[in-house]
């Protein structure tokens, strides 16, 4: 149980276009999902958390306009990496805490979307 | 704001105890994790600790945690070659504040 999909695995884009990332939980409804960028060598840092049908709320230092984040349902939440360019390229990954288990609000993470913007 | 501090690189032999280590700034944690990452992948939770406890263990691993010095420690008993991967201390309830990792690699 509590598995988190992401598609795709994998992005190659040219610089200026726009690439979206779905995150989705499988076999479970997830009130907040989370999206991390990691840079190679480095820890994760947290861009932004979406709850389902409001805004995301963005960490200091993340572009809003620039990376749009939408979690239009309680299993899907796709994040918009818009105009991209070289120095976007990172790992994306998400997360989804989980709702309604007796057990702590643990967040599972999906596989990461490595993004190359050349 | 809130920092975790990990070892960057641990080296073992296969079948030995693994020990990894984090320290933390945030008293207020009440919950306190061990995430692991194989190359290329994501997040694979560990396990996690109340802030209130002293000692969990699952398995083969041992969870640690010293609250007066904000310290936290996994504990790998019987290391495999298939324990090689970065491991990641995170603290935090509803926004998660990650170590910056420690790589443990496993020699047959």
């Amino acid at each position: 149980g509590a598995v988190v999909s992401q598609h795709p695995s994998w992005v190659i884009c040219k610089s200026g276009t726009s690439v979206k990332i779905e995150c989705r939980s499988l076999d479970f409804q997830a009130t907040t999902m989370f999206w991390y960028r990691q840079f190679p060598k480095q820890s994760l840092m947290l861009m932004a958390t979406s709850n389902e049908g409001s805004k995301a709320t963005y960490e200091q230092g993340v572009e809003k306009d620039k990376f749009l984040i939408n979690h239009a349902s309680l299993t899907l939440s796709t994040l918009t990496v818009t105009s991209a360019h070289p120095e976007d390229s990172s790992f994306y990954i998400c997360s989804a805490r989980v709702r309604g288990l007796a057990s702590t609000d643990t967040q599972y993470f999906g596989p990461g979307t490595r993004l190359t913007v050349l | 704001g809130e920092d975790v501090e990990q070892s960057l690189f641990l080296s073992v032999r296969e079948g030995d105890s693994s020990v990894i280590n984090c320290t933390y700034t945030d008293s207020s944690s009440t919950y306190l994790y061990w995430y692991k990452q194989e190359p290329g992948a994501g997040l694979q939770l560990l396990t996690y600790i109340f802030s209130n406890m002293d000692m969990k263990q699952d398995q083969r691993l041992t969870v640690l945690l010293n609250k007066k010095d904000k310290h936290l420690s996994l504990r790998i008993a019987d290391t495999q070659t298939g324990d090689s991967a970065i491991y990641f201390c995170a603290e935090g309830f509803q926004k998660l504040v990650f170590g910056t990792g420690t790589r443990l690699l496993v020699s047959p």
